[in-house]
């Protein structure tokens, strides 16, 4: 069983429509947060990270955690088609420093 | 940008043949990683390594050896190769257990 499990598997939405994904931790020793974005046939690159309870705002992406429940999600704002991609949700730290767990991944699809 | 570069970019090998995947990277960082990614399970961990000589097992590393032989060199063996293990292979770098992770354009390995 993966360590990080995201959902939904893949989401579609009109384009200028708010994107909402979710991933959540079962390794609680975790104490890293990173969500990556990887585009069809192109290596992931990372998009935010967030490491600290609360809200962490970049452009039209905003990252929540809480540390309590390990869960992270990431909310797009005004979805263009060119976020559409395959978002992975990834958990580091702790005892497992260095081992960065990703999950299956959310495939988002913004439609004109 | 960081550059982590693998070769070869596609490789078609025979069931029991022996193949080599390599990685560089130029970013002097310490931590570098194998992963392999299979859709529906994201991205898995197959090695890693936190310096020249060192190497850590990660969550899937059945069937695989890897080295990292200087700072910058890291190569994934696959010594009796499956066709399990047809997927797509990712070398990435990162300065530290907990930081930005890079990852290279990956190798399409296919073992028929």
């Amino acid at each position: 069983q993966q360590k990080v499990q995201q959902s939904p598997e893949s989401l579609i939405v009109p384009e200028g429509g708010m994107a909402s994904l979710n991933c959540t931790s079962s390794d609680r020793n975790v104490d890293y947060f990173w969500w990556y974005r990887q585009h069809s046939g192109k290596s992931p690159k990372m998009l935010m990270s967030i490491f600290s309870n609360g809200e962490k705002e970049e452009g039209r992406f905003t990252v929540h955690l809480n540390k309590a429940s390990l869960h992270t999600s990431l909310h797009i704002r005004d979805s263009q088609p060119s976020d559409s991609a395959l978002y992975l949700c990834a958990a580091s730290g702790g005892s497992a420093l260095g081992r960065l767990h990703f999950g299956a991944g959310t495939q988002l699809i913004v439609i004109p | 940008e960081a550059a982590v570069t693998q070769s070869p970019r596609n490789k078609v090998t025979v069931t029991g043949g022996n193949v080599t995947l390599s990685c560089r990277q130029t970013n002097s960082h310490n931590y570098m990683y194998w992963y392999r990614q299979d859709t529906g399970h994201g991205l898995r961990l197959i090695h890693y390594s936190y310096g020249a000589g060192n190497l850590q097992i990660g969550d899937v590393p059945d069937g695989y050896k890897a080295t990292r032989t200087t700072q910058e060199d890291f190569f994934l063996l696959l010594e009796l190769a499956s066709p399990s293990q047809t997927s797509l292979y990712f070398c990435a770098s990162s300065l530290t257990g907990n930081t930005e992770v890079f990852f290279g354009k990956g190798t399409r390995l296919t073992v028929v």
